[in-house]
């Protein structure tokens, strides 16, 4: 099955400095990874995703870069913001099947 | 929110009585799931359900069981708690309908505490 490692565990950030999360699955047949966002007591929410024939998506200050080669798929946040705070996952699957393999999660710290 | 409800929110509960949580959605959804979320652990998929009747294991059944005789609700059971089942328990529906990905919709957990 599917094995995803997600680091660091946790991460600290300046205000207003980028934040980078990085991701690495097992299975090459997985082809769609989807990033969630958890704030304090709250349930995930799905922030982005990204599917294997593209290398990058953009949304606004988010954005996710994939290298199949490597198998490894990262989340980028610029100008970091105060909302920022959360824990984030990642996750890795194959396109229409029913489940999702998580990563263990970052919890990162905005330091205003 | 997917219409997702998950009661109870909270609960606290002795080592070997039994638990169940109860996991109600308005909207249809064929799938529907039950993680546990622990630190350092991620999200860990304890069972999934496909249809009604329908219920497959996941990464941590052990110590679990599920049932699900309505498309609406979809039940998790701890038939004799303990406290390394002390966790915040999530339910979450598949949503299709984003693009065709396989979205992950969860409920507001449920919180266990096992003394």
């Amino acid at each position: 099955g599917e094995n995803v490692e997600q680091h660091p565990s946790t991460l600290s950030v300046q205000e207003g400095d980028s934040a980078v999360i990085k991701c690495t699955y097992s299975d090459s047949a997985s082809n769609y990874f989807p990033w969630y966002k958890q704030e304090l007591g709250k349930r995930p929410q799905l922030i982005i995703d990204i599917r294997s024939n593209v290398g990058e998506k953009k949304d606004q200050r988010i954005a996710v870069t994939l290298n199949k080669t490597a198998k490894h798929f990262s989340l980028h946040i610029t100008e970091t913001q105060p909302e920022d705070s959360a824990v984030y996952f990642c996750a890795a699957t194959s396109f229409g099947n029913e489940k999702l393999t998580f990563g263990t999660g970052t919890r990162l710290t905005i330091i205003p | 929110d997917a219409g997702i409800t998950q009661s109870p929110r909270h609960k606290v509960t002795e080592t070997g009585t039994p638990v169940t949580l109860r996991c109600h959605q308005t909207e249809n959804h064929r799938y529907m799931y039950w993680y546990r979320q622990d630190p350092g652990h991620g999200l860990r998929l304890i069972h999934y359900s496909y249809g009604v009747k329908d219920t497959d294991k996941g990464e941590v059944s052990d110590g679990y069981s599920v049932s699900r005789s309505k498309t609406e609700d979809f039940l998790l059971t701890l038939e004799s708690a303990t406290s390394s089942q002390t966790s915040v328990y999530f339910c979450a529906i598949m949503d299709w309908a984003h693009s065709g990905a396989n979205v992950l919709t969860f409920g507001a957990g449920s919180r266990l505490t096992v003394l």
